[in-house]
């Protein structure tokens, strides 16, 4: 089945600067690519995700960029507040609803 | 935000105990599913309904069991729990489970500790 490795799995960064996650997968079928945030307490939310037939995508302050070849994708953040301080878990599926997660990362920006 | 409501929030229940979470999702979903998320591992799908049939079961033992007895509801029945089985446990629903585009939304989740 699919394996998904995330890193790194704490992540410290100043406010204002970038932060980047990277997950690579196993199953070269996976075709979606979610992200979700989940703060203390609270429940995962959809952040951001990418299709294998899109190489990047940008929300604002995010962005995800997926490699196909190497298998992995990567989430950028740009201009980081400490309201992004949180866990970031990415995910990869070849269905649609089967999702395999990654470990997590926990993204500490400080003031 | 009230999309996916898992009650109860906080369970504490002894290894003989028959318990049961409940979740319920107002967003007209058809595919619901039940997650196990523990320290320091992945997410784990545990079940997966589709327009209420069971379409997957990860490999779960038997003293969870799930139900749903339409689109909206799902519940987890606990039984014979061990100290190990201690997590956060996630209901999320979707769309469907065959949809394009099928984001899955999480409810807050139920954090059970079994003693």
């Amino acid at each position: 089945g699919e394996n998904v490795e995330q890193h790194p799995s704490t992540l410290s960064v100043q406010e204002g600067d970038s932060a980047v996650i990277k997950c690579t997968y196993s199953d070269s079928a996976s075709n979606y690519f979610p992200w979700y945030k989940q703060e203390l307490g609270k429940r995962p939310q959809l952040i951001i995700d990418i299709r294998s037939n899109v190489g990047e995508k940008k929300d604002q302050r995010i962005a995800v960029t997926l490699n196909k070849t190497a298998k992995h994708f990567s989430l950028h953040i740009t201009e980081t507040q400490p309201e992004d301080s949180a866990v970031y878990f990415c995910a990869a599926s070849v269905s649609n609803y089967k999702l395999t997660f990654g470990k997590g990362t926990l993204l500490t920006v400080n003031p | 935000e009230t999309g996916v409501t898992q009650t109860p929030r906080h369970l504490v229940m002894g290894m003989t105990n028959k318990k049961s979470l409940k979740c319920e999702q107002h967003l007209g979903h058809n595919a619901m599913y039940w997650y196990k998320q523990s320290a320091k591992k992945p997410l784990e799908l545990m079940f997966v309904y589709n327009f209420k049939e069971q379409t997957e079961n990860n490999s779960v033992p038997s003293r969870f069991s799930p139900e749903c007895p339409n689109s909206s509801h799902l519940f987890l029945h606990l039984h014979t729990l061990q100290p190990e089985d201690s997590a956060l446990y996630l209901c999320a629903s979707s769309r469907d489970r065959d949809s394009s585009g099928n984001t899955i939304y999480f409810g807050e989740g139920s954090w059970l500790t079994v003693v």
